[in-house]
């Protein structure tokens, strides 16, 4: 199983441009996120979802859509990039809460370096 | 609205010394998982060991184990034995079980490992 995988590694974009970070699950999650990870801040959730078909907003979701049209694959878009969201963009997966799940963990993708200048 | 804090940005051990990381937490629930996390220079997040609220026993894999102080909210994590490969950054995480899907992370501390 390759797990969680990200697409791109890294990207360079300017100012104003736009672009889609795809992220893939091959564990049958359920539950999928999106976090930014920026020195001393740790990892702030942007959006998230429970679901096939249903996003929700995390704790900084301003700047960013997300879809998720099929259950194994979650995809993050910057409508016209700014500079401060240059971070560290990382896709996290889990089962669901509750039952044989209780205290599952998320399990992440490598990571995308994310530039805008 | 839980926090978790890391008030530790970074800290050093000497190889096959023992390090421990420390991790409060702020919370009005009583039933909720704690985890670690380690995130190496490959950038790749692993799940170190978790913790039961429920569970009064600390949790131990390996070389790795924690303190957890529930009336204190706190859940530290020692490092024993410590080794190169364990040069990471240690994210502490608080999960709670009523419904919310969401995990809170800390803000890390940066653990070097010294020959």
């Amino acid at each position: 199983n390759a797990g969680v995988t990200q697409t791109p590694k890294f990207r360079v974009l300017k100012t104003g441009q736009s672009m889609t970070l795809l992220c893939a699950q091959d564990m049958n999650h359920e539950y999928m996120y999106w976090y930014r990870q920026d020195p001393g801040m740790g990892l702030r959730l942007i959006h998230y979802s429970v679901g096939e078909g249903t996003t929700a907003k995390g704790e900084v979701p301003d700047g960013y859509n997300v879809s998720r049209l099929k259950k194994q694959n979650f995809l993050l878009g910057l409508e016209s990039a700014a500079p401060s969201q240059t971070s560290v963009y990382f896709c996290a997966s889990s089962t669901p809460w509750g039952g044989p799940f209780r205290g599952n963990e998320q399990f992440f993708g490598p990571g995308t370096r994310l530039t805008v200048l | 609205a839980q926090t978790v804090t890391q008030s530790q940005p970074e800290m050093s051990v000497q190889e096959a010394e023992t390090v421990t990381l420390s991790c409060t937490y702020d919370t009005s629930e009583s039933d909720y998982y704690l985890f670690w996390y380690k995130q190496p220079p490959s950038r790749q997040m692993i799940l170190v060991i978790r913790q039961e609220a429920y569970k009064q026993q600390n949790a131990t894999e390996n070389r790795f184990s924690v303190n957890f102080q529930k009336a204190a909210k706190s859940f530290s994590l020692k490092i024993s034995d410590s080794q190169l490969g364990d040069a990471a950054m240690y994210f502490c995480a608080y999960r709670s079980t009523s419904g919310t899907y969401k995990y809170i992370f800390g803000t890390g501390t940066r653990l070097k490992v010294l020959a």
